[in-house]
């Protein structure tokens, strides 16, 4: 049963830290999607990458955060500094492209900034 | 105004209830039409795509209508396994990107 991997599950860190968190997209799958999600925004799409390329990182906040595919089995997503509003769930999807409908959901990062 | 507008609920239903959901979005151009569920601390899955011509899926009915901008589920037969919440979902078109609504809330209860 192909999965999308997220880790770490959980994360608690102070402002300031850098916070790294990883993704690995479903085996052939060449579209790679971060996303947040908070109760008062709901789901945010944050960037957006096909074939490893990033397409739409517009959602992003560029000052902090930075999102980059060293290859096709990793994605990654980087705060630095990060600060408690930053304290969400960070989803990353995998799909392949033209098929909106094969976009999986890993399980998420919970990310707690203090 | 936001792309897409959900009532967040919750919808409170016993059992065997039947429950609608709409939304509406605001992007005429959009391409293609969802429904996501989310259990609570759970990722986002798909329910159901949904069709101009409507489709069903067991107790699951989905319908799009493009001229008033509006996506509709109907749930029938409730199941306390229902309980979740329900994200209507568009493809504005252009790529893979999903614009997701906030959410619709519904609790099943004995």
């Amino acid at each position: 049963d192909a999965r999308v991997t997220q880790t770490p599950r959980h994360k608690v860190t102070e402002m300031g830290q850098e916070v790294t968190m990883r993704c690995q997209p479903i085996l052939g799958h060449n579209t790679v999607f971060w996303y947040r999600q908070t109760m008062m925004q709901g789901l945010e799409l944050l960037a957006y990458f096909r074939n490893r390329a990033p397409l739409d990182d517009s959602g992003m906040p560029k000052d902090r955060f930075s999102a980059e595919m060293p290859d096709a089995t990793l994605a990654t997503l980087k705060i630095q500094p990060s600060e408690p509003r930053d304290s969400a769930v960070y989803f990353c999807a995998s799909g392949l492209p033209g098929f909106p409908e094969t976009q999986y959901f890993g399980p998420g990062t919970r990310l707690l900034v203090l | 105004r936001k792309e897409v507008e959900q009532d967040p609920g919750p919808f409170n239903v016993p059992e065997g209830a039947t429950v609608a959901f709409n939304c509406t979005y605001s992007n005429s151009a959009s391409q293609s039409f969802f429904w996501y569920r989310q259990d609570c601390r759970k990722e986002p899955k798909l329910l159901m795509s949904v069709y101009s011509s409507g489709n069903e899926d067991g107790r699951f009915t989905a319908q799009l209508n493009r001229a008033s901008q509006y996506i509709s589920l109907l749930i029938r037969d409730s199941k306390l396994s229902d309980s979740a919440t329900y994200l209507c979902v568009v493809n504005p078109g252009g790529y893979n990107k999903l614009i997701f609504g906030a959410g619709t809330r519904l609790a099943v209860h004995p």
